[in-house]
């Protein structure tokens, strides 16, 4: 059973970057893709992108492209999602998820228990 | 890029059926997925394909997905069933993006 366990909260200033880690157990980690999302508070789930270990591509959404980079480190098992220029809005609840799929659709499963990423001066 | 609908909130009495819906130009044609989320915790999978559900989903909880609806449906609601819900697709046509709705509070009476 795939566990996903990430890193620990953390507190930027604005314009500065962050790193938050995912390590995966349980389950070959190339077997699979990991998604991010993203939650500010009280609000809902966004989609910033994703990643297949095995290729090594990462594929964004729009509105992150240009500011996130999703990398994974097949040795290690560990995912690693860095936003860069952050600001005051990114503060958030950052999430890993496996991706599943299959025709045509993905969906999310496990996820991780996230990280409480703050941005403040 | 795809855009999901969902009511801010449903209320509904233990006991009673909850229904959930998730409005998208033509979703019939997609698969929905919907997810869980309880306060100050992380999502979990509730359905996938519509109306599949993994392992551990009691059967009170099943989907449906036609036209421009998709539809979560909770039977026999519970007190442990007040949570956020959220419908998801995949967007195949925008660089592949996944895709949630704004998601849905559910207050049990």
């Amino acid at each position: 059973q795939v566990q996903l366990v990430q890193s620990g909260a953390e507190v930027k200033k604005p314009g500065s970057s962050v790193k938050v880690s995912c390590k995966a157990s349980g389950d070959t980690f190339s077997n699979y893709a990991i998604s991010w999302v993203r939650q500010a508070p009280g609000q809902g789930l966004e989609w910033m992108g994703g990643i297949i270990p095995i290729f090594g591509t990462a594929n964004y959404a729009q509105k992150f492209q240009g500011r996130v980079t999703i990398t994974a480190d097949g040795s290690t098992s560990i995912a690693y999602m860095v936003l860069s220029s952050l600001r005051s809005e990114d503060t958030a609840v950052y999430y890993c998820a496996r991706r599943i799929g299959g025709s045509g659709t993905n969906w999310l499963d496990p996820w991780g228990q996230g990280t409480l990423v703050t941005v403040s001066s | 890029s795809y855009v999901l609908t969902q009511p801010p909130s449903v209320s509904v009495a233990p006991g009673k059926t909850a229904r959930i819906t998730c409005g998208g130009n033509n979703i019939g044609s997609k698969s929905v997925h919907w997810y869980q989320q309880k306060p100050g915790q992380a999502p979990v999978l509730l359905i996938y394909y519509d109306s599949d559900r993994p392992s551990g989903i009691p059967e009170r909880f099943s989907g449906s997905n036609s036209g421009n609806t998709a539809t979560l449906t909770i039977s026999r609601v519970e007190a442990g069933d007040e949570a956020d819900y959220y419908c998801q697709v995949w967007d195949s046509s925008s660089d592949h993006e996944g895709v949630f709705g704004g998601g849905t509070k559910l207050t049990v009476l």
